[in-house]
């Protein structure tokens, strides 16, 4: 069954650092996301992307965080300059189509900022 | 603002009871609804979504949608150990592409 992936599944950073977080959607798939969630609190969106530009983003999508894919397979989420409130659990997730369409998320990557 | 309200729990329940987990939205454009099943430390797993109101079976589990009342419920039968979890009701629509969340409510099914 096809699955998300995400790349790496643990990254410790030191604070000011950039950060980039790799993920291949489902292959077939149209439209990805970025979620997060802090440890103990809910998962949070942070932007979909669709056909190669963002289609919406929250208002945590701040500008310190941009998405890109760069090639055919991978979509990327990159951190310009962390800080200790980006500490949390990354979840990319794609989905056929939108609104009406079921999410499948990856695994995630959990981001430790010191 | 669009919410999602969800009883943190934890909601204890016997195992091969039933399991009734409740949620309710704030944003009437809301068009589709997901429970999504998130074991500690892992990513959200979809359960169910229901389009429509009414209820929707698959296998162990009922949702249960009511946008009048703008409420979804998920039943869970012959509850087992292995369905402790955190369920996370979410919903899309309304123009946003993003799946806003609820907390969850942490389901322990007692042996």
């Amino acid at each position: 069954e096809p699955e998300v992936t995400q790349t790496p599944s643990h990254q410790v950073t030191q604070m000011g650092q950039e950060v980039i977080l790799r993920c291949v959607p489902i292959s077939n798939h149209l439209y990805f996301y970025w979620y997060r969630q802090i440890l103990g609190q809910k998962v949070e969106f942070l932007v979909s992307f669709y056909n190669n530009e963002i289609s919406e983003k929250s208002e945590i999508f701040d500008d310190q965080f941009s998405v890109e894919r760069p090639d055919g397979s991978n979509f990327t989420l990159k951190i310009r300059s962390t800080k200790l409130e980006d500490s949390a659990m990354y979840f990319c997730a794609s989905s056929e189509a939108t609104v009406r369409e079921t999410q499948y998320f990856g695994p995630g990557t959990r981001l430790l900022v010191l | 603002q669009k919410e999602v309200e969800q009883n943190s729990g934890p909601l204890s329940v016997p195992e091969g009871a039933i399991a009734s987990l409740n949620c309710t939205y704030s944003d009437r454009g809301s068009q589709s609804f997901f429970w999504y099943r998130q074991y500690s430390g892992k990513s959200p797993e979809l359960i169910m979504f229901i389009y429509s109101n009414g209820d929707k079976e698959d296998g162990r589990f009922t949702a249960q949608l009511n946008k009048a009342s703008q409420y979804v419920s998920l039943l869970i039968r012959d509850s087992q150990p292995s369905d402790s979890a955190t369920y996370l009701c979410a919903f899309s629509g309304g123009g946003a592409d993003g799946l806003t969340f609820g907390k969850g409510t942490h389901l322990i099914i007692q042996p």
